[in-house]
Parts: structure tokens; C-alpha cells; sequence
């Protein structure tokens, strides 16, 4: 199956600062890109698609002013949350498409953000 | 609206065989899928059915029935290792995926 690199896989930050993580599709063009966020013992939530070249869209509840979405091009995707905060600490995936209609998702490692 | 059902946990003995149900409404319908999710780390794909009937990939079966709204996924000679979430998520006619909220799956020895 296509292979979806996400970076870092753990970080800890200090509240009020921001954080980036990416998400790159390594052996094919994702047209789309999906960011979930996940709390322990939850489902996935999906918080914004993005296409390429496109703005994100993004789901209802869902700051976009706070979770910056970049999909500059068909390998990358970058989520940054800025001026985080404790309750921002959450398990972070991205997902990946853009082979066919089949839409099927090819997830990232996921990152584990912890704010202190 | 569009909705996925599934148990919210399962338990089963290792070296047996479990079956997780999973009932959707969607909005249109491109197939279903299947993920497995150990605690901590990303969901992994497992099956994908877009056609009527049961397809079979070593120890683990997933079917589809389109006319019930219904699929399920069938894991034989279970293993500790099987013990994760399995989420079922359906393709609506947007080619957006809707998750279920995840079977817990517990294997006892």
C-alpha cells in the first residue's frame, strides 16, 4: 500500500506556543488530505480536508484560525496549532488519498502532542 | 443524517472466532472499510467491500450486505494480538469516509 510519513511522531510543547506537524505522501500524489484529531478511548474526529493548492475546509466546531492547515503541494500537508493549550494535547492523524475513486485513506504514524 | 453503528467493546476468547457488526446509513454508498487500531498508534487497513458477499483474507472475512446496510468483519483462530478497536467506516457518495465510533475488541487467554 501507499506509504504516509508523518513528523514528528511526539512532541511536547509549552502553552502558548505553536506547533507544526507534517504529513507527506512518499510514493504517490495525494490530491486529499484528511487531519483527524483523537482523544483516548474515542473515535476519529475529523477536523479539515484539504486539497492541493486549495484552502482547507473545515468541520463545524473546528477553529480554523487556531489549527492552520497548508497543502501546498500533492506530497504535503502541514497542520500548525498555534498558541496551544493544555486541552489542545490530543493524538493528531492525517490521511492521505488521491488514488482513484476508491478513497481509500492511508494514515500517517499520528503525533502525540502534549502541552505543559 | 448519515450514521455508523457498531458494539462499543467485545470480548472473546484466544483461538476463537468473533464476528463485529457494523450497520451505516450514508448519503450514496462507495464501498466500506474496514481499519484495525492498536491504543497509540494509527488505524491500519484491513478490507475494503464494495460488492455484495464475503471476501476472505487469511484469518480475517469481511462482508457486505448493500440492500441491509450491514457489513461485518469476522476474525478466526483470534490472538492476543487481535486485542485493538476496529473501526468501520463507510464511503458516502462525496468519496468522503464516515467512521464508526470503533469496536473495542478484548481477547482473554
Amino acid at each position: 500500500g501507499a506509504v504516509v510519513s508523518q513528523h514528528p511522531s511526539r512532541v511536547i510543547c509549552k502553552s502558548g506556543t505553536s506547533v507544526k506537524i507534517e504529513c507527506r505522501s512518499l510514493d504517490f500524489q495525494a490530491t486529499t488530505m484528511f487531519w483527524y484529531r483523537q482523544f483516548p478511548k474515542q473515535s476519529l474526529m475529523l477536523m479539515a480536508t484539504s486539497n492541493e493548492g486549495s484552502k482547507a475546509t473545515y468541520e463545524q466546531g473546528v477553529e480554523k484560525d487556531k489549527f492552520l492547515i497548508n497543502h501546498a503541494s500533492l506530497t504535503l500537508s502541514t497542520l500548525t496549532v498555534t498558541s496551544a493549550h493544555p486541552e489542545d494535547s490530543s493524538f493528531y492523524i492525517c490521511s492521505a488519498s488521491g488514488q482513484g475513486d476508491r478513497a481509500e485513506a492511508f494514515f500517517g504514524q499520528g503525533t502525540r502532542l502534549t502541552v505543559v | 443524517g448519515q450514521n455508523i453503528d457498531q458494539p462499543t467493546e467485545m470480548t472473546a476468547t484466544e483461538g476463537a472466532i468473533v464476528q463485529i457488526n457494523c450497520t451505516y446509513q450514508t448519503s450514496g454508498f462507495n464501498g466500506l472499510f474496514w481499519y484495525q487500531q492498536h491504543a497509540g498508534e494509527a488505524p491500519t487497513f484491513l478490507s475494503y467491500n464494495v460488492l455484495d458477499g464475503l471476501e476472505e483474507k487469511g484469518r480475517f472475512s469481511s462482508f457486505l450486505s448493500r440492500s441491509k446496510g450491514y457489513s461485518y468483519l469476522l476474525l478466526k483462530e483470534l490472538q492476543m494480538k487481535d486485542s485493538a478497536s476496529y473501526l468501520c467506516a463507510a464511503v458516502d457518495s462525496n468519496y468522503q469516509l464516515i467512521w464508526g465510533a470503533g469496536t473495542k475488541l478484548i481477547i482473554k487467554p
